[in-house]
């Protein structure tokens, strides 16, 4: 079965510059969420969309930004990178705005250097 | 503030013992999820249990939800060593947003 599809898998970035993180859902899951990780830490929620519509809003920087298209694939956008920003960022999505269970992707690692 | 709290934070047993982590939680959920993961790689769900259930089994797995307490527990027997990773309880309530809040993680060590 298809799952959630993350990418890239690695990304090494210089501070200050941007990052671009894609996440392609499970089809007909109709919600999408974007989750930090840093080292030894819990996840933590940043942002999610329902139907392509922003629906609740985290601990999500304001230098982060991101949106769901048509296609209802997600990008994370996130400027003026920080040392602190190195993290595994993880997408999820799920059926019925998540009371079923979410599925995650393997997750992007960012580094910042 | 966290949602949920786990205890232990570490725990290393030998391989064929069983395991056992909790999660305590603050707030009213809809249901409570438990989620693993190996050193830096994806979540994988393991077990969901609603709110108005006390036990589920799934394979080794067993799960225990007292919303009295706001408390869940995570038991895994006869471990293998191939169940060294870390384990999530994610909390999810509608009321509060529509996303897992999760706790801090158990991180198991199963040596053979």
């Amino acid at each position: 079965a298809a799952g959630v599809i993350q990418s890239p898998r690695h990304l090494i970035k210089e501070k200050r510059e941007t990052a671009t993180l894609k996440c392609y859902p499970i089809p007909r899951h109709d919600t999408v969420y974007w989750y930090q990780q840093g080292p030894g830490q819990d996840p933590q929620f940043l942002i999610s969309f329902y139907e392509k519509m922003q629906s609740d809003k985290g601990s999500i920087p304001d230098r982060f930004s991101a949106q769901q298209f048509s296609d209802y694939h997600s990008e994370l956008n996130m400027s003026s990178l920080e040392l602190g920003d190195s993290a595994l960022y993880f997408c999820a999505s799920s059926f019925g705005r998540g009371l079923y269970g979410y599925t995650f992707g393997s997750g992007t690692r960012l580094t910042v250097v | 503030s966290q949602q949920g709290e786990e205890d232990p934070q570490a725990l290393s047993i030998q391989e064929g013992e069983n395991a056992t982590m909790n999660c305590s939680y603050k707030t009213s959920i809809n249901n409570l999820q438990w989620y693993r993961q190996n050193s830096g790689r994806g979540l994988v769900h393991l077990i969901l249990i609603r709110s108005n259930e006390r036990e589920k089994h799934s394979g080794r797995l067993r799960v225990t939800l007292d919303t009295s307490k706001k408390s869940s527990s995570l038991l895994i027997t006869a471990s293998r060593a191939a169940d060294t990773a870390s384990y999530f309880c994610a909390t999810y309530y509608n009321n509060a947003g529509n996303m897992l809040t999760f706790g801090g993680g158990t991180r198991l060590m199963v040596k053979p």
